[in-house]
């Protein structure tokens, strides 16, 4: 596709319940990033690819949260055990390799824990 | 920690105004500063970048300042126009990778 896509646009799930939130990169593109957006305030980073491993998983906030990128394009976010405080926008970009180059963000998965 | 600092939390300009934000940043390893521009709804478009060894860049309407010694920059919009309303952020980067690290985010409106 021409940009980053983004799937599901919105989810609503109930706490303690298990979700997956999935990223289509540009394609090409090697380098891929999630990052986590609460109301009012900037994206904070989650976890960067490198082709198909995790170079950089610093941002995941507890072992609750997975991600995983088998093939080195699409890559899946997955939230175990839901809390109402994973309520978010989790927004995937992508780069055309690691470092200094534009990244490029999808419209984002709007995840609502009720 | 927060890494990025970024004012004001909000602002209203007249249509053909000059907006400016502001972000001062911590860790001086950072080399890569880019403005996102974003609007509800939508991911975060990158606007325009700078690296530390400019002190100035003009993209169409939109100048970064940047000062190293202050560890500080800032973002200025020429002839604002409504369609300039939007959420902007400042970020920064280190040398290696595109790992983010995002101010807090300006809500711009510019009024017509």
């Amino acid at each position: 596709g021409a940009g980053v896509s983004q799937t599901p646009s919105n989810k609503v799930t109930e706490k303690g319940k298990y979700v997956e939130l999935r990223c289509d990169p540009i394609s090409g593109h090697t380098a891929l990033y999630w990052y986590r957006q609460s109301l009012g305030q900037g994206p904070e980073f989650l976890i960067y690819f490198q082709g198909t491993g995790a170079a950089d998983d610093s941002g995941l906030p507890n072992d609750r949260f997975f991600a995983v990128r088998p093939e080195g394009s699409v890559s899946t976010l997955k939230i175990q055990r839901t809390e109402r405080g994973d309520s978010a926008v989790y927004l995937c970009a992508s780069s055309l390799v690691g470092g200094r180059t534009e990244a490029f963000f999808g419209q984002g998965t709007r995840l609502t824990v009720v | 920690q927060q890494q990025v600092k970024q004012s004001p939390q909000s602002l209203i300009v007249q249509k053909g105004g000059i907006p400016i934000i502001n972000c001062a940043y911590e860790n001086t390893a950072f080399d890569y500063f880019p403005w996102y521009q974003q609007f509800p709804g939508k991911g975060p478009a990158l606007l325009i970048a700078i690296r530390p060894d400019v002190s100035e860049k003009k993209e169409g309407r939109f100048t970064i300042s940047f000062n190293k010694s202050a560890k500080q920059f800032s973002l200025h919009i020429m002839d604002s126009q409504p369609g300039d309303s939007a959420t902007y952020f400042c970020a920064a980067s280190l040398e290696y990778g595109n790992k983010l690290v995002f101010g807090a985010g300006t809500i711009l409106r510019v009024k017509s």
